[in-house]
């Protein structure tokens, strides 16, 4: 079954605390993404993994960092959450490296930073 | 139209009507995605159009481009009230590797 999932779906936590999101795919998809979307902002990309520890910044990295140790699971973490990464965080996965295959999306992580 | 300075877009239609949503864009792309995302998912892909077809269809979606223009559309007939979503168009920024997406048309289909 293709599948990308994500874990947790909703996150509350405190300014300045941690925070990890996951997110793992059963495809063996090369490339996986993560991408905040805001309201009235669209989707915005935060990094790209293009496979195991080959990662590379996206549109908005400051303040988030990646892990990807296995092909199929890639971590978004955030040290000392500020208010301002409210958001709704989405993982996605690309079967191969090039930019104009299908992405394929989580249900995303809601994240609440109080 | 879902690039440049436009906002965020919003149509409201009743169920049985047939609508189009456009996006334009602004740098080469050598396909056009359509995605659909509905309330509290994530964005699934609709349809993919290559930089040499003018038009695809899948179901009651139509999807054409226009290279010379830089613009895409969608339509959808005889819309159901499933399929009030989000529709994001999206191309390939083939010299960063990387997808991207418009701000998105709100749809609503109303029953």
């Amino acid at each position: 079954d293709m599948k990308v999932t994500q874990m947790p779906r909703y996150l509350i936590k405190r300014m300045g605390e941690n925070v990890l999101l996951e997110c793992g795919q059963d495809m063996s998809h090369e490339t996986m993404y993560w991408y905040r979307q805001d309201p009235g902002l669209g989707l915005q990309l935060i990094y790209i993994s293009y496979d195991v520890d080959s990662n590379s910044e996206g549109d908005i990295p400051k303040g988030y960092r990646v892990s990807r140790k296995k092909r199929e699971h890639f971590s978004l973490i955030l040290d000392s959450a500020k208010t301002n990464q409210t958001s709704v965080y989405f993982c996605a996965s690309t079967a191969g490296q090039l930019s104009n295959e299908r992405l394929f999306f989580g249900h995303g992580t809601k994240l609440s930073v109080l | 139209s879902q690039w440049g300075e436009e906002n965020l877009q919003a149509l409201s239609i009743q169920e049985g009507e047939d609508v189009t949503m456009n996006c334009s864009y602004k740098t080469y792309t050598t396909v056009v995605q359509w995605y659909r995302q509905k309330s509290g998912k994530g964005p699934a892909q609709l349809i993919l159009i290559r930089s040499n077809e003018r038009e695809k269809r899948s179901g009651r979606l139509r999807a054409t481009l226009d290279t010379s223009s830089q613009s895409s559309s969608l339509s959808i007939t005889g819309t159901l009230a499933t399929d009030t979503a989000v529709y994001f168009c999206a191309t390939d920024d083939t010299n960063a590797y990387k997808v991207i997406f418009g701000k998105g048309t709100h749809l609503h289909v109303l029953p």
